[in-house]
């Protein structure tokens, strides 16, 4: 039972585009989201969060927007460069007491210079 | 240097052959966490903890053991390797007790079952 998906495997957008990444959750109870980016032979690294209270949150040039009434959440990069090549993961945890953490499959970025 | 670490980084046993992976953190965060990576399924949580003694089950909890005696180290037991588990293996830790805070991964520990 897959709480958190990621139904893209692989996304190719050429450098400078916006890239979009998505992520759909089907457990109302989820409190917060994540995303993760990771390299080959590295560990995952934390890239942006938001809470369930907001709609959207930007980092530079990452920006998580959450759509609560669609469960759905996406990841916008602009402009995509070529170190953001990467697989993305996007992550969700419940309340205060609940604290796992439950990830998506994962979509690979490849950015086309 | 703030890190998690790992070892051992990549490891190749037998089934039922006993073994543990350690995690150490040198940043006294509160959560630490272990995820395994496997194709097609992303990550899954393991087990986590959310301080000294405070452990509980992620998703994928069978056939694993924790322990948390001490703030900076949480170890990965497996008591009896099957195949099924070869995966890859990541620690994780946070400045909090919150999964919902940004983690910090240690490299990896990639374990072949045989």
């Amino acid at each position: 039972d897959q709480q958190v998906k990621q139904n893209s495997p692989s996304l190719s957008v050429q450098e400078g585009r916006i890239s979009i990444l998505n992520c759909d959750y089907t457990n109302s109870m989820f409190d917060y989201f994540l995303w993760y980016k990771k390299y080959p032979a590295e560990g995952p690294t934390f890239l942006i969060s938001i809470s369930s209270i907001k709609d959207k949150n930007e980092d530079g040039r990452f920006t998580v927007f959450l759509n609560k009434s669609a469960k759905h959440l996406s990841l916008h990069i602009v402009p995509s460069q070529p170190g953001d090549s990467a697989v993305y993961f996007c992550a969700a945890s419940g309340s205060f007491g609940n604290e796992k953490l439950t990830f998506g499959t994962g979509t690979r970025l490849t950015i086309i210079p | 240097e703030a890190q998690v670490t790992q070892n051992p980084r990549y490891l190749i046993t037998v089934t039922g052959k006993k073994l543990t992976v350690t995690c150490s953190q040198n940043m006294n965060h509160e959560y630490m966490s272990w995820y395994r990576q496997d194709p097609g399924l992303g990550l899954r949580q393991i087990y986590y903890s959310m301080n000294v003694e405070v452990t509980d089950k992620g998703d994928v909890p069978e056939g694993y053991k924790v322990s948390r005696k001490e703030k900076r180290n949480f170890p990965l037991i497996l008591e009896s390797p099957s195949p099924n588990q070869t995966s890859l293996y990541f620690c994780a830790s946070s400045n909090s007790g919150r999964a919902a805070y940004e983690q910090y991964f240690g490299p990896g520990t990639r374990l072949t079952v045989t």
